[in-house]
């Protein structure tokens, strides 16, 4: 299995308190994911990471924001969490972005926004 | 735009019965396209994948051949395990620099003994 841990594994929080999931691989893979579930969406992409500094936006990214200071981790913050959030968090890594790369996938986060 | 349609569940089948699950696709340019399964709690592991027309993915007795003609990519199994009760999502990866995969909304498999 790829060594990707996601922390913490579940949350409940707050509607407007400040939230912060952490991705950690231990692979070296330079490409980094987060990803939401919801049921009758699938995953949907929020923002990636090509490197270290180096992010986007994905298909969902309004009210969140990513940082990767380390090859290693990839951070993903809700500055003032909704109860639209409320959602299972995926993060991925792949070792290139091309095509045919497969993304290896994380345990996920449960996150609650009450 | 880029997407992906699968046949909406649950499916509920007994053991040992055949398995397809629809996927098609819309797509510019030569996508690679994947099937993911979602055991329950768990996240997404690869269960096969194929990265050009008339390539057959297989895996753990599972199948899916990529139909440029139809722009589709079955998932099929001959005969099926209450093991394999999950959550099955169809995905392309559309290529460019990033590698963004678009996945189908997941179709929940149920196998009773």
């Amino acid at each position: 299995d790829a060594g990707i841990t996601q922390s913490p594994r579940h949350k409940v929080t707050e509607t407007g308190t400040p939230v912060t999931l952490r991705c950690h691989q231990t692979e070296n893979h330079r490409y980094m994911y987060w990803y939401r579930q919801d049921p009758g969406h699938g995953l949907r992409l929020i923002h990636y990471s090509y490197g270290v500094k180096d992010t986007d936006k994905g298909e969902v990214s309004d009210g969140y924001s990513v940082s990767r200071s380390k090859t290693e981790d990839f951070l993903l913050t809700l500055e003032s969490a909704t109860s639209s959030q409320t959602s299972v968090y995926f993060c991925a890594i792949s070792e290139m972005g091309t095509a045919g790369n497969e993304q290896f996938f994380g345990p996920g986060t449960r996150l609650t926004v009450l | 735009g880029n997407s992906v349609t699968q046949m909406e569940g649950p499916v509920t089948l007994s053991e040992e019965a055949f398995l397809t699950i629809n996927c098609t696709y819309t797509a510019t340019g030569y996508p690679s396209l994947f099937w993911y399964v979602q055991y329950p709690g768990e996240g997404l592991q690869l269960l096969l994948k194929a990265t050009k027309a008339d390539d057959k993915g297989s895996n753990k007795g599972f199948e899916a051949t990529y139909r440029k003609e139809t722009t589709s990519f079955h998932l099929e199994k001959g005969s099926v395990q209450v093991s394999d009760s999950a959550v099955y999502f169809c995905a392309l990866n559309y290529g460019g620099s990033q590698g963004n995969l678009i996945f189908g909304k997941g179709t929940k498999l149920s196998v009773k003994p």
